[in-house]
């Protein structure tokens, strides 16, 4: 069974240009997330998909992140305009149901790097 | 103060030591995961537990709720476990996980 996809794998842009990140979860997953790392830290959450529905968004900073998952199975994470301070690792995860108590299954990351 | 604090932040080992990482928390949990991130980023659950002890091969996570702490324990360490090692809870009020940040291990060959 496939894993978690993400791509690109690494993305280098210059301040102000926009970025798209693209996730495919694993195969009947409804619980999609995407999370940021920085350096020497763990994970932030963003969001939080259940299928289709973002339904944990609060810590996604909406002026300038959105994200989408049209049909409730990929996904894809947009900065525009991407900051010097976004450059992180964007991690994706998918879990069969939305619960601290389920597996998450993280995929690769992407790692960004903001110029 | 974070809701998960591990330590040590950084851990060096002779090849063949016996490490152990902790992970202390504050909230409620429905469940603690230790997962491990190699260089390049991908993430790995190693185990997932809320009571106990578990053991995979070299790996034996245990978890003593009462006193809201797991440890992570590591025998005959080889240097293809290095990597960083991340405690997560799960809270028992919500969805989301809440990562700790992570304790650098390095084994020397």
């Amino acid at each position: 069974e496939a894993g978690v996809v993400q791509s690109p794998r690494y993305k280098i842009i210059e301040k102000k240009q926009p970025v798209a990140f693209w996730c495919n979860p694993i195969s009947g997953h409804n619980t999609l997330y995407w999370y940021r790392q920085n350096l020497g830290q763990g994970p932030e959450l963003l969001i939080r998909y259940e299928n289709e529905e973002a339904v944990d968004d609060s810590q996604l900073p909406k002026d300038r992140f959105s994200a989408e998952r049209l049909k409730g199975v990929d996904s894809t994470l947009k900065i525009q305009p991407a900051e010097l301070g976004d450059s992180a690792v964007y991690l994706c995860a998918s879990s069969p149901i939305g619960q601290g108590s389920y597996e998450q299954y993280f995929g690769p990351g992407t790692r960004l790097t903001v110029t | 103060k974070n809701e998960v604090e591990q330590s040590p932040q950084n851990l060096t080992a002779q090849e063949g030591e016996f490490i152990t990482i902790n992970c202390s928390y504050s909230v409620g949990i429905s469940a603690l995961h230790w997962l491990q991130q190699h260089p390049g980023g991908g993430i790995v659950s190693l185990f997932m537990l809320s009571s106990g002890k578990k053991k995979h091969g070299r790996l034996i996570a245990t978890i003593n709720i009462q006193e809201k702490h797991s440890s992570l324990h590591i025998t005959a360490s080889h240097p293809r476990d290095s990597a960083v090692y991340i405690c997560a809870v799960g809270e028992t009020s919500g969805s989301r996980l809440t990562f700790g940040e992570g304790t650098q291990l390095t084994v020397n060959p």
